[in-house]
């Protein structure tokens, strides 16, 4: 059985352009959620989907967006780069919405922006 | 609105000698709280869950939990530290009253450990 999968693992971009990246939950799960984890930093909310809606959002601008597909697979949008977005990007699954609900990480994507 | 805050940003041990990483947590509504390791370019792993069942939580590679409501503590202990427990450490709580198992992260407790 696969776990959380994401793609690519690495990628550089310079300020200004646009990024998406990609998040495929472990077999059985509905709900994506992302997290930003900087550099020396705990991971940060972005944003969760469930039934292909955001249903939380974290603290993020509106630079950030994503979409949740019919298979339960996940993007990851991100507009405008900034350097401060230079993170590792984690997509977690869950089954189902609520709290008491284990989330299953994936490897992350490393994003640099130049 | 829930926090958690992390006590010790880094903690040293000796292989074979206990290990103690602090937890404090705040939360509007009963809490899930869990503990997930992250290894030098590894993903996140969960070691443990408490979910409002047993206040003391046993997981993987030999940590356990207490859950302290009265402290609202969640602190991590090992009995015997091992060289590859060396790793950092991210205490989370998730409101389960809130219906959303959105996660907020401590800034981490690196587990530094000699020979």
């Amino acid at each position: 059985d696969a776990g959380v999968t994401q793609s690519p693992t690495h990628l550089i971009k310079t300020r200004g352009q646009q990024v998406t990246l990609r998040c495929s939950p472990k077999s059985g799960h509905d709900t994506v959620s992302w997290y930003q984890q900087a550099l020396g930093q705990g991971p940060q909310f972005i944003f969760q989907y469930y039934e292909e809606e955001e249903r939380q959002r974290g603290n993020f601008p509106d630079r950030f967006s994503g979409h949740q597909f019919p298979n339960y697979s996940s993007e990851l949008n991100v507009n405008a780069l900034l350097l401060g977005d230079s993170a590792l990007y984690l997509c977690a699954s869950s089954a189902g919405l609520a709290g008491f609900r284990e989330q299953f990480f994936g490897p992350g994507t490393r994003l640099t922006v130049l | 609105a829930q926090s958690v805050t992390q006590l010790d940003s880094h903690v040293s041990v000796s292989e074979g000698t206990p290990v103690l990483l602090r937890c404090n947590y705040s939360s509007s509504y009963s809490p899930s709280l869990f503990w997930y390791v992250q290894h030098p370019n590894k993903g996140l792993q969960l070691l443990l869950k408490y979910t409002s069942a047993a206040t003391l939580v046993k997981g993987i590679n030999g940590f356990e939990a207490e859950f302290k409501k009265s402290e609202t503590s969640f602190h991590l202990t090992k009995p015997s530290a091992h060289m590859s427990d060396a790793a950092e450490y991210f205490c989370v709580v998730s409101d389960r009253g809130s219906g959303y198992s959105t996660l907020t992260f401590g800034k981490g407790t690196m587990l530094l450990v000699s020979p």
